[in-house]
Parts: structure tokens; sequence; C-alpha cells
């Protein structure tokens, strides 16, 4: 199947930074990436929509200034955390969608804020 | 608005034994249904897709599922269980008139006791 690449796998910080999250399609052109929120123990809460090219649709309730969401090209989007705090600390995972009907999932970041 | 039921947080079974995890869905037109995998720590994989056609949808690593119709069901299936097998199962839905979005169920917890 088609490869998505989620980077950083890990990535601590301190409460006030911002983090920066990618997600890359290796072997195919992105026309949407989804981006997730993960809880331990819960299942996927779908945060985004991105359309390369558009902003970003927001789920309700998601800060779209704390979650800046950019999809500058058909294989790359960034999930910037803007002034982090400790209960931003959760397990993100974006997917990416082509043409097939199939979306394929990174590796996940599990991000700690201290 | 689209929706996906695991009824079971957790599947214990033996190795060697059949393993069934139960899904259900509700959409408002015809579904796409997709069951994925999740290791610790790690992203989605995916194991299997039903979008038309036979009933019956066979996966990755022996997996399989049964879409139906009548009863809203899409169950995963595999006829001998291995240890490799425990990990975390979702089931997902996307009703192609809402677009691309994907709902998934709460998550399945599967051990494979040796």
């Amino acid at each position: 199947g088609a490869v998505v690449s989620q980077h950083p796998s890990r990535v601590i910080c301190k409460s006030g930074t911002s983090v920066k999250i990618e997600c890359r399609s290796l072997d195919f052109q992105a026309t949407t990436m989804f981006w997730y929120r993960q809880f331990p123990k819960q299942s996927l809460m779908l945060m985004a929509t991105s359309n390369e090219g558009s902003k970003a649709t927001y789920e309700q309730g998601v800060e779209k200034d704390k979650f800046l969401i950019n999809h500058a090209s058909l294989t790359l989007s960034t999930l910037t955390v803007t002034s982090a705090h400790p209960e931003d600390s959760s397990f993100y995972i974006c997917s990416a969608k082509g043409r097939g009907d199939e979306a394929f999932f990174g590796q996940g970041t599990r991000l700690t804020v201290v | 608005a689209q929706s996906v039921a695991q009824p079971e947080d957790q599947v214990n079974v033996a190795e060697g034994n059949p393993l069934t995890v139960k899904c259900t869905y509700s959409v408002s037109g015809n579904p796409y249904l997709f069951w994925y995998v999740q290791y610790p720590n790690r992203g989605l994989q995916f194991l299997l897709k039903y979008i038309t056609g036979d009933n019956l949808v066979k996966g990755s690593y022996g997996f399989e599922a049964e879409f139906n119709k009548s009863q809203t069901s899409f169950h995963l299936k595999k006829p001998s269980a291995l240890v490799s097998d425990s990990a975390l199962y979702f089931c997902a839905v996307r009703d192609k008139a809402a677009g691309n979005k994907l709902t998934f169920g709460g998550g399945t917890r599967v051990l494979v006791k040796p």
C-alpha cells in the first residue's frame, strides 16, 4: 500500500512553545489530508481536514488558531501546535488520501508538553 | 450523521481459535467500510475495505469481513488467531455523500493468548 511518513514520532516540549508535526505522502499525491488526535485507550478524533492549496476545515470544538494546519503541496501537510500546554499532550495521527477509496495513516506523533 | 459502534472493548481468544471483532454502522447513504489495526504507539494499518460487490471481503494477514446490509454490520474475522494479532482494531465508515470524512468506532482490543 501507499506510504505516509509522519515526523517526529516523539517530541517533548516546554509549555508555551510551539511544535510542528509533518505528514508526507511518499509515493502518491494526497489531495486530502486528515489530522486526528487520540487519547489513551480511546478512538481517533478527527481534528481537521485539509485539501491542497486551500484552508483546512476544522471539526467543531477544535481551535484553529491553536492547531495550525498547512497543506502547501500534494505531498506535505503540517500541524503546528501553538503555545502548547500539558493538556495538549496526546498522540497525533495524520492520514492522506489520494484518488483511491482508502486513506493511509502515518506512524503517529507522541507529544508530551512539560 | 454517520456512526460506528464496536460493542466490545476487548476480545480474548486462544491462539488457533477463530477471532471475531464486531462492528455495526449507521449511514444515510451507501457505506464505505474499513478495518484498521493499530499496534502500540503506531499509526493505523489498513486491513480491508468494502466498497461494493461481494459481501465477503478478504484482506491482509488472513483477515476477512462480511458486509451485512440488513443488519448494518461489518464484522472482522480470522479463522485461526495468532499471538501477533494482539492489537487494537478499529472499524470505520465513510458515507460518500458526506465527503471523505472517516468516522471510527471506539476500537476493540484483541488479546490472543498462547
